[in-house]
């Protein structure tokens, strides 16, 4: 079981330009998420996916937009992207709801804008 | 606001013990994670605990009191693959995992 995949690794980006991160899982899970991660920062929640259809914002959403078509894919799109967004984008999953659920991660994108 | 607060960094020794401590504000609780972190990789859930006590599992224990605000998680017989940032997480009113910033652990020989 591949568990949760992210693309691409790592980028450099031109400040201006767009791109989307790709993740995909295989859990069949309904809750997605988007983290980014700074160095001395907890991981900060970017935007979330309670179930296919639905997205919501999180603490850190201005510059980012989500969709969640399925329930398998849940991209993150930088419209315009300048250098505070430079960072490591982890995306989760997990069963949505009371529990002890803990959210699986992927392997995280490395992101720099210059 | 909502806080979550541990130590920087911590330093034991190779077999020894050590206590990572939590403490957090959050608007509602509806559970408290550990996770652990290597260098350049994803987290990865270590412990949840949701009621009062201790939670044991293995070499790695939980605890947590709501009415305190705090939890801490004990490391037993410490390995050198046990050198990892330790994050803290509440689950609060919105079902949304607020984190700390992490506690790195270093582990000497």
């Amino acid at each position: 079981t591949a568990g949760i995949t992210q693309a691409p690794t790592s980028q450099i980006l031109a400040a201006g330009r767009s791109m989307t991160l790709r993740c995909t899982q295989d859990m069949r899970h309904n809750a997605m998420y988007w983290y980014r991660q700074d160095l001395g920062l907890g991981l900060r929640l970017i935007h979330y996916s309670n179930t296919a259809g639905t997205t919501g914002k999180g603490e850190v959403p201005d510059g980012y937009s989500v969709s969640r078509a399925n329930t398998d894919d849940f991209p993150l799109t930088l419209a315009s992207a300048v250098p505070s967004q430079t960072s490591v984008y982890f995306c989760a999953s997990s069963e949505e709801g009371e529990g002890p659920y803990e959210q699986y991660f992927g392997p995280g994108t490395r992101l720099t804008v210059t | 606001g909502q806080n979550i607060d541990q130590p920087t960094e911590m330093t034991a020794t190779e077999g020894a013990i050590v206590q990572i401590n939590c403490t957090y504000q959050t608007s509602g609780f509806n559970g408290l994670f550990w996770y652990q972190q290597h260098a350049g990789e994803a987290p990865t859930f270590l412990s949840y605990n949701v009621l009062d006590g201790l939670e044991e599992k293995g070499r790695f224990s939980s605890f947590l009191s709501r009415s305190k605000g705090y939890s801490y998680l004990l490391l037993k017989e410490l390995q050198m693959k046990d050198s990892a940032s330790y994050l803290c997480a509440v689950r609060d009113s919105n079902y949304q995992l607020i984190w700390g910033a992490g506690t790195k652990l270093i582990i000497k020989p």
